[in-house]
């Protein structure tokens, strides 16, 4: 299973629900990361995570709040966010943190009323 | 700081060679990434190339580096409708302990004309 999965799809909020999104691996690698990218612009990284544990965090907003159950497993918690959150929010994973050979997830994308 | 510039736009008629070109500016980089990504979709990992490697070809993709002028290209044989896609080129500029830090250019727009 060489597959990155996210859900949802697709996912539309107003600005005072509170929602997750998932990510999920099953090739036994120990670092996931979350990526936002606004239309036509590159992805930016949001956050890292290695063997679990949050290695960066890019000045996210707290609003923002990811979490590690386990090694195949990373959500992104979001509540209170903005119309400018909008995006389509990736995810990723590699070996760990010395092999930046990312496998990307379909992303999810995120519209906020 | 890290830099990678690539054009907005290419297009080329079916059958024909595509070059997408990329600059980047961390001469430390260690690897070098070419991700497709199709409309609404997420990336993927098309091919990439270690530094200390001038060219990489993989059936219809060719990866050259020009470590001198920190330029890299990909070229792709014999374009399909199938390759319009936005391509993105991305350096990683740490070697070990990277902290999973990919830098992406701001992708070039391939549109395959029958």
């Amino acid at each position: 299973d060489t597959e990155v999965t996210q859900t949802p799809k697709h996912l539309v909020m107003g600005m005072t629900n509170k929602k997750s999104l998932k990510c999920e691996q099953h090739m036994g690698h120990r670092a996931m990361y979350w990526y936002k990218q606004k239309a036509k612009k590159p992805p930016e990284l949001m956050f890292v995570y290695s063997y679990e544990k949050l290695s960066i965090n890019e000045s996210v907003p707290s609003r923002f709040s990811p979490e590690c159950p386990n090694s195949s497993l990373l959500n992104l918690h979001l509540h209170a966010l903005q119309p400018e959150d909008s995006a389509l929010y990736l995810c990723a994973s590699s070996q760990d943190l010395n092999d930046n050979e990312q496998f990307f997830g379909p992303g999810t994308r995120l519209t906020v009323l | 700081g890290e830099d990678v510039e690539q054009s907005l736009f290419l297009s080329v008629r079916e059958g024909d060679s595509s070059v997408i070109n990329c600059t980047y500016t961390d001469s430390s980089s260690t690897y070098l990434y070419w991700y497709k990504q199709e409309p609404g979709a997420g990336l993927q990992l098309l091919t990439y190339i270690f530094s200390n490697m001038d060219m990489k070809q993989d059936q219809r993709l060719t990866v050259l580096l020009n470590k001198k002028d920190k330029h890299l290209s990909l070229r792709i044989a014999d374009t399909q409708t199938g390759d319009s896609a936005i391509y993105f080129c991305a350096e990683s500029p740490y070697y070990g302990g990277s902290q999973g830090n990919l830098i992406f250019g701001k992708g070039t727009k391939l549109s395959v004309k029958p």
